[in-house]
């Protein structure tokens, strides 16, 4: 079992937006503003998309945005692509004793 | 522009010592931590640990009793050694450059490349 509760899968249609959500606790997601999300695709190393909670690497389409509410961490993916579909998982910093904690992955499927 | 590569045993049976080595090109080996983390068939990221230029570690409470993450500045090279290991450490192992914010602590922020995994099989 993960320590971040990311849902397992959801699915857009082609110039849709979806939200995924990433739940910690106080310990981790509340406490610090050090939220990462990563898409993965099928055999590939995983691909940073944005950090600290909604900074976007240089590169990365502004189509994807990060926000934070308490305990909730959300990626939003604006205006889905074909090639949006892919797996996707939510970070965080959790102390100086776990130090790092993931979220499941979730399965975005763009219908 | 950095980049990872890794290299290492990818069939182990049970009881043996996992060994893999990430070698950093392109950019600065100092001021970071670099990081392993591993991802079990079919499921989600788990990170191991991670070591910066002087040594410095920490570890997954978790797996610290079985983990021994070493570096070699020499070679811009780290390595990840997991003791004992069973069939449950049948993963995708991938190493990255981790970006660090320093306080009171390190607090670990992102993960930023990354290498192109090593899959490891325990069996017997």
């Amino acid at each position: 079992q993960s320590a971040l509760t990311q849902p397992a899968s959801v699915s857009g249609s082609p110039g849709q937006s979806i939200t995924i959500s990433c739940t910690g606790t106080s310990s981790d997601v509340g406490s610090y503003n050090l939220v990462s999300w990563y898409q993965q695709h099928p055999g590939k190393a995983p691909k940073l998309m944005i950090y600290e909670v909604s900074k976007r690497p240089s590169g990365v389409s502004n189509r994807f945005s990060g926000s934070k509410s308490g305990n909730t961490a959300s990626l939003t993916i604006s205006g889905l692509q074909a090639e949006d579909e892919a797996d996707y998982y939510c970070c965080s910093y959790a102390g100086s004793s776990t130090h790092v904690v993931f979220g499941g992955g979730t399965k975005l499927t763009v219908l | 522009q950095v980049q990872l590569q890794q290299w290492g045993a990818g069939l182990l049976k049970p009881s043996e010592t996992l060994s893999l080595t990430c070698a950093v090109y392109g950019g600065s080996f100092s001021g970071y931590y670099w990081s392993w983390i591993r991802q079990p068939p079919g499921k989600g990221l788990e990170w191991i640990g991670e070591i910066n230029h002087s040594g410095s570690t920490n570890y997954n409470p978790s797996l610290k009793s079985r983990v021994t993450i070493s570096v070699d500045t020499s070679k811009n090279q780290f390595s990840l050694k997991l003791s004992s290991v069973t069939a449950a450490d049948t993963a995708v192992y991938y190493c990255a450059r981790c970006i660090t914010i320093f306080g009171v602590v390190i607090m670990e922020s992102w993960f930023d490349p990354w290498g192109q995994g090593t899959l490891v099989t325990v069996s017997s």
